[in-house]
């Protein structure tokens, strides 16, 4: 079964400092992966895409199909980045249906 | 361009009562999709439309939840009768993209938080 999983409710940093948002997903085959990220009293949006390989605000994130990853990096977090983010996979061959991650709460702090 | 419209933003009800949400796409977005996300939780598809005909309704409670889409535009989602667990963030979504291409970009709503008491 299809499955996204966030393991980190809440991730605080200091500004300045590394992030890094994990994702990790189940699908038996080749999935498209994004992150959706909402900020406060905003709706959410598209941050970035596997596909693209393309950095956004200085976000990038890998796909790893060995270990089944898709985590979100970032090497100096801002405070502006403070927000929820979720993990996103299109299962290609199943309708294109979406399925989402439970969603990490990320707090820059100054 | 506009975004994607969905009203009520709010809607208290009792339960066992019936509510129906609203949705206007952005103009000429084929694909549009409705997600419950209960707090804490991530969106959870309902249901997905290609123009006006249903792709995937598996995980709607068909017993007491439909969705329409009126010629292959605006999208209503309607539940009777609403039990507590219902209480959730309603999220209409559309995207462009016909099946088979490859940029699937949602544009999400602003969303319907529906509370039943």
């Amino acid at each position: 079964a299809q499955r996204v999983t966030q393991p980190e409710k809440l991730l605080s940093v200091f500004k300045g400092a590394p992030v890094e948002l994990k994702c990790n997903y189940s699908y038996s085959g080749s999935p498209e992966l994004f992150w959706y990220v909402q900020y406060s009293r905003q709706r959410l949006q598209l941050l970035l895409r596997h596909i693209s390989r393309e950095s956004i605000k200085g976000f990038t994130a890998d796909l790893n199909k060995g270990e089944t990853s898709f985590h979100l990096k970032k090497p100096f977090a801002q405070e502006e980045d403070s927000a929820m983010y979720y993990c996103a996979l299109r299962a290609i061959y199943n309708f294109n249906k979406f399925y989402f991650g439970s969603g990490t709460k990320l707090n820059v702090k100054p | 361009e506009a975004g994607v419209a969905q009203s009520p933003r709010y809607k208290i009800i009792e339960k066992r009562q019936s509510v129906a949400f609203w949705c206007n796409p952005i103009s000429g977005h084929a694909t549009l999709y409705w997600y419950q996300q209960i707090l804490g939780q991530g969106p959870k598809l309902l249901i997905q439309f290609q123009n006006n005909g249903v792709v995937d309704d598996s995980q709607l409670p068909k017993d007491r939840f439909s969705a329409e889409r009126l010629k292959g535009v605006d999208s209503t989602l309607k539940i009777q009768p609403a039990k507590l667990e219902d209480s959730a963030v309603y999220l209409c979504a559309s995207s462009l993209v016909n099946p088979g291409q490859t940029s699937y970009e949602q544009y999400f709503g602003p969303g319907t938080r529906l509370t039943v008491t």
